[in-house]
């Protein structure tokens, strides 16, 4: 089955542990990114990857890192979470290396920072 | 960079009756649009996207029209039924050269369809 898998689901962390947040596709896509979700904020885009080891950032990159060392893994790293990261987090995947055309959500993975 | 502000935040309609959402954008070179809808508790998914240079598309009940001059786009959901109630999203890419990829969504309009 085609799609975007995410771990953990759920994590409760406290500030300053580091984190790594796993997102994987089976679909062959080049583009892959991370979103955040916040209440009445909509989706806000983290970094996204057009390709292996192509990685830039989007509009919220600040305390997060990403990696893009395979076509198919593009994990999510919190290296000293703040509760201010609390969010629903997203990543997604699609064909081109543009971003256009459909973008693959994965399940979400919300995270809590204490 | 980009900014997209989409209205109204919250839309509620009778079943049988149209719904409008409207999204302006602030970037010119911003060339691709797509909507999402997020059904509560799920992932957001892909329901129509348009490019610059087609002015309007259809599919079924949902449409996308693009004013590039006015730089706004809107969605039209027509014979709405309840399982349209949901949070919709738009959002704009820049894809040549630039911010290449970087896709940015407005804040969403939740839109409930009463039976």
């Amino acid at each position: 089955e085609a799609q975007v898998t995410q771990n953990p689901r759920y994590l409760i962390t406290v500030t300053g542990k580091k984190l790594t947040v796993t997102c994987s596709q089976n679909m062959n896509h080049e583009y892959m990114s991370w979103y955040r979700q916040d209440p009445g904020l909509g989706l806000r885009q983290i970094y996204y990857s057009m390709n292996v080891e192509v990685t830039d950032k989007g509009d919220v990159p600040e305390g997060y890192k990403v990696s893009r060392k395979e076509k198919r893994n593009f994990p999510l790293i919190l290296e000293s979470p703040s509760p201010n990261q609390t969010s629903l987090y997203f990543c997604a995947s699609s064909y081109g290396t543009s971003g256009i055309g459909e973008q693959f959500f994965g399940p979400g993975t919300r995270l809590t920072v204490l | 960079g980009e900014n997209v502000e989409q209205h109204p935040s919250t839309l509620s309609v009778q079943e049988g009756d149209s719904a409008v959402i409207k999204c302006t954008y602030s970037d010119s070179a911003s060339n691709y649009f797509p909507w999402y809808k997020q059904e509560l508790g799920k992932r957001p998914q892909l329901i129509i996207d348009i490019r610059s240079n087609v002015g309007e598309k259809k599919d079924q009940r949902i449409a996308v029209t693009l004013n590039k001059t006015a730089k706004h786009f809107s969605l039209h959901i027509t014979e709405t039924q309840p399982e349209d109630s949901a949070v919709y999203f738009c959002a704009a890419s820049r894809v040549d050269g630039g911010s290449q990829g970087n896709l940015i969504f407005g804040k969403g309009t939740k839109l409930s369809v009463k039976p």
